[in-house]
């Protein structure tokens, strides 16, 4: 099953926009969550991540929100550019051992298209 | 540094053949981990290895296998391609001591004809 969830799964943003993906996971285990962004002919790049003790992080224009209790965190990205147009990937592991080990779990991704 | 190189880039092969591909992670990281991602998909996790041992592997067929060398390059085999192995094969280096993020490579684009 899909351990973690993404939407949308396209979103076009006027420039200048907010542009806002929403992931959400089952598994309690989890305990770090990054976003990936990927261009065409690429392979995905880390943008920004987040551990379950903050509820939010800031790295320029991107923000990562996170909700513990809801199982729930989302990319925020401020002030959108038209180079900010990709496919987004968020994606959920445990730093610890288990079955996580060595592994991301990907949500299926959004494409962003921020028009000029 | 150098990034994550993976080669060759792209790859075109006949049904029932092997394939190998190879990764170079980043000097340092001993973690390596591979993942198929198709439009239908996404990313799927194939498998990973430190220090050359396979820690943990994906719902994969058994013809899907890796290793990984002493210097933590690593390589990919598929044996009896099928039509439907197309994919971006992408691998992706850690360092255990640094324990965040994992960095990509471009990856290697496979299609079976």
């Amino acid at each position: 099953q899909q351990q973690v969830k993404q939407s949308p799964q396209s979103l076009i943003v006027q420039k200048g926009g907010i542009s806002i993906i929403n992931c959400a996971y089952e598994n309690t285990a989890f305990d770090y969550f990054p976003w990936y962004q990927q261009f065409p002919g690429k392979g995905p790049a880390l943008l920004i991540a987040i551990r379950p003790d903050v509820s939010e992080k800031k790295e320029g224009r991107f923000t990562i929100s996170f909700n513990k209790s809801a199982k729930q965190f989302s990319l925020h990205i401020m002030d959108s550019q038209p180079g900010d147009s990709a496919t987004y990937f968020c994606a959920a592991t445990s730093l610890g051992r288990g079955s996580t080990l060595g592994r991301l779990y990907f949500g299926r991704g959004t494409q962003l298209t921020v028009w000029p | 540094k150098a990034g994550v190189t993976q080669t060759p880039r792209y790859l075109i092969k006949t049904r029932g053949q092997q394939v190998t591909l190879s990764c170079s992670p980043i000097s340092g990281h001993r973690s390596v981990s591979w993942y198929q991602q198709t439009p239908g998909q996404g990313l799927q996790f194939l498998f990973e290895y430190f220090s050359e041992t396979q820690r943990n592997k994906g719902n994969f067929p058994g013809r899907f296998s890796g290793r990984q060398f002493s210097n933590s390059r690593s390589e990919m085999n598929v044996s009896t391609l099928e039509l439907g192995d197309s994919a971006l094969y992408l691998c992706a280096s850690s360092s255990r001591t640094e324990n965040y993020g994992y960095t990509f490579g471009s990856g290697t684009r496979l299609t079976v004809v």
